[in-house]
């Protein structure tokens, strides 16, 4: 079955850097498609932070980035702050299962 | 700018059918292409239900045999049905909305409504 791979948890103190990874294979990520990344604060909708692998919509901060390799993906947060902490989901079209969403990183701001 | 406000029974019986509308304000509905439903069960992540378009779909393969998606122009939304849920059908649903960019088939949800909670149970 065709998935997207987040890790559960990630963790960082205030002002660190921290980087989420999202891998995919072949009939994703490898096949040419891109990711988008959403944050979703607790009890709140999902948001669009990063879109195509690298873009940030107009009003994310500059502090997240995100950087592609064959079949996977980053997140990056620099400058980590507590308003920060939420869960981090990557998303893709896979042409076996339609759109992807991977399990989800939730972030915790020590 | 564009808002999404789902709306919908919050207690469905097993068995029966959920029906689920999503009202487009600020914009027109038929400014853009393709709009979605996504859900996320309680404590669980996100997952894709499908895809509607005017006089088009796409739907999660797992899904596609109860799912039945709409869009109403007049009234300015779209709609979903799943038939013959189960207490795994329980879950928040959210509607958003696709935007194009890049190449032909790529396309982002930049608008989500704030979600609706449907809890299936007798």
């Amino acid at each position: 079955q065709s998935v997207l791979t987040q890790p559960p948890s990630v963790s960082g103190a205030p002002g660190q850097r921290v980087t989420l990874p999202c891998t995919g294979s072949s009939s994703n990520l490898g096949a040419g498609n891109d990711v988008h990344w959403y944050q979703q604060l607790p009890g709140a909708a999902p948001k669009l932070l990063i879109y195509g692998y690298t873009f940030r919509p107009s009003g994310v901060s500059d502090r997240f980035s995100g950087s592609r390799s064959a079949t996977s993906a980053s997140l990056a947060i620099t400058g980590l702050q507590a308003e920060d902490e939420a869960d981090y989901y990557c998303q893709a079209y896979d042409k076996v299962s339609g759109w992807l969403f991977g399990g989800g990183t939730k972030l915790t701001v020590l | 700018q564009v808002q999404l406000q789902e709306s919908g029974p919050g207690l469905v019986k097993p068995w029966e059918t959920l029906s689920l509308t999503c009202a487009v304000s600020g914009g027109s509905i038929s400014d853009s292409k393709w709009w979605s439903w996504v859900r996320q069960p309680p404590g669980k992540g996100l997952e894709w239900i499908g895809d509607i378009s005017h006089g088009d779909n796409n739907y999660k393969p797992s899904l596609r045999s109860r799912l039945t998606m709409s869009v109403d122009r007049s009234k300015n939304q779209f709609s979903l049905r799943l038939n013959s849920v189960t207490a795994a059908d329980t879950a928040v649903y959210y509607c958003a909305r696709w935007r194009k960019y890049g190449r032909p088939d790529d396309y982002y949800m930049d608008v989500w409504g704030k979600g609706t909670t449907v809890t299936v149970s007798s």
